[in-house]
């Protein structure tokens, strides 16, 4: 079993950027990948990236690149997703989830999301 | 990428059965295996229910499974439950960018 417990709310102006974290639990951090998805209010979800289990590669959403970046810090078994330029329509709830080594393109573990505000 | 098309909504009566589609194209769903499908209910996280298609994980309940044809996947959950009022969105892994893409959700109500 994994749990991933993301940091806390965040209220943000136009144009900065927001650094969230997804810290997983045991000894089996460097077994997942890590995906971020978001969902704006009343909405669907949507893939924004996610960061390969070695840590040392990342791939993201098109649309979504430049603006993003997903890091791990494997000391302290945390994966990070800032992302930047925000817009009043990147307010959203934003997911951690995981995806098992292998490669099993489906998202086995949440995290309990995080709400990013955008506004002036 | 465009989102996957799925009802708006979908309502059952205890005890009955109901299908959830999702419709992709030849580039998502009709080109491969991953389609997973997720529960959400009313401010919580994404619950996994279905991965490959009609692959349950341990703990899901035998009543939810899964099914393709073409380009169109679809949920089918019988003997439905009180518990089981929640919003399903389905997912696809595209080989493309996006690496995923995500239905437009379903609401789930049971009368």
């Amino acid at each position: 079993q994994v749990q991933l417990v993301q940091s806390g709310a965040e209220l943000k102006k136009p144009g900065t950027s927001v650094n969230l974290s997804c810290k997983l639990s045991g000894n089996t951090f460097m077994s997942y990948y890590v995906h971020w998805m978001r969902q704006a209010p009343g909405q669907g979800l949507e893939w924004l990236g996610c960061i390969f289990p070695s840590g040392d590669y990342s791939v993201y959403a098109q649309r979504f690149q430049g603006r993003v970046t997903v890091t791990r810090d494997t000391s302290a078994t945390t994966v990070s997703m800032e992302l930047s330029s925000l817009r009043s329509d990147d307010t959203a709830v934003y997911y951690c989830a995981t995806e098992d080594m292998t490669a099993t393109k489906y998202f086995n573990y949440w995290g309990q999301g995080t709400l990013v505000t955008v506004s002036s | 990428q465009s989102a996957l098309t799925q009802p708006a909504s979908v309502s059952g009566s205890p005890g009955q059965s109901i299908t959830i589609s999702c419709t992709g194209t030849s580039s998502d769903i009709g080109r491969y295996k991953y389609v997973s499908w997720y529960q959400q209910h009313p401010g919580k996280a994404p619950k996994l229910m279905i991965y490959d298609v009609s692959s349950r994980p341990s703990g899901v309940s035998n009543r939810f499974s899964g099914s393709k044809s073409g380009n169109t996947v679809s949920l089918i959950i019988s003997g439905l439950q009180a518990e089981d009022e929640a919003d399903y969105y389905c997912t696809s892994f595209t080989g493309s960018s996006p690496a995923y893409v995500f239905g437009t959700g379903t609401k789930v109500t049971v009368l």
